[in-house]
């Protein structure tokens, strides 16, 4: 079942624009990790934010974590043609063994 | 250092027909996951071995099994294949970090079942 949730599910925006992408999940959890798939390939790692850090840069990447809401949040600021792509949260299971992750949001930048 | 590798990157096979799909992970890595992802159902986890043991199992049939040797390559098998087993297969390895668990994932194998 999934863990994450992210919203939107399909966001279309013009170069240079920022692009913000949440994530809701339902447990408790030690951290979460925001992946990137290009058009059904392999994942990318981003960013990881434990879950005693309230935000995290990476680059043009700003993940938030709100553990009181059990969400997160990606933002992508000035976006490139690049950047399109589907974007994953995931936070671990129980045993911590395997990521759990949300259906994505697609991402569209055009230039 | 080399990436995760999955052979082969794409098969097309029979219903009723059984596949197996091959991950090499990272150098030192000795965990490795498999993943499926339909346009469906999205990303699930199928399981995941630690030193060619199964540590943990997803909510798939018995049709799906996998294995892990001494050299942490690790092997998935699905036998009797159904239309629905039409998939992305991904496979990660997985390192330890601080606060965490970072995976990182092959190019994946796309089957086609017909």
């Amino acid at each position: 079942s999934q863990q994450g949730e992210e919203d939107p599910q399909a966001l279309s925006i013009q170069e240079g624009e920022n692009a913000t992408m949440n994530c809701s999940y339902k447990t408790s959890i030690n951290n979460l990790q925001w992946y990137r798939q290009n058009s059904g390939r392999g994942l990318v790692h981003l960013i990881l934010i434990r879950s005693n850090e309230r935000e995290k840069h990476s680059g043009r990447l700003r993940v938030t974590l709100d553990t009181s809401k059990k969400s997160s949040s990606l933002l992508i600021t000035a976006s490139r043609a690049a950047d399109t792509a589907s974007y994953f949260c995931a936070t671990l299971n129980q045993a911590g063994t395997a990521l759990i992750f949300g259906k994505g949001t697609t991402l569209s930048v055009s230039s | 250092k080399a990436g995760v590798t999955q052979t082969p990157r794409y098969l097309i096979k029979t219903r009723g027909q059984q596949v197996t799909l091959s991950c090499s992970p990272i150098s030192g890595h000795r965990s490795v996951s498999w993943y499926q992802q339909t346009p469906g159902q999205g990303l699930q986890f199928l399981f995941e071995y630690f030193s060619e043991t199964q540590r943990n199992k997803g909510n798939f049939p018995g049709r799906f099994s996998g294995r892990q040797f001494s050299n942490s390559r690790s092997e998935m098998n699905v036998s009797t294949l159904e239309l629905g087993d039409s998939a992305l297969y991904l496979c990660a390895s997985s390192l330890v970090v601080s606060g965490g668990t970072e995976a990182f994932f092959g190019q994946g194998t796309r089957l086609t079942v017909v």
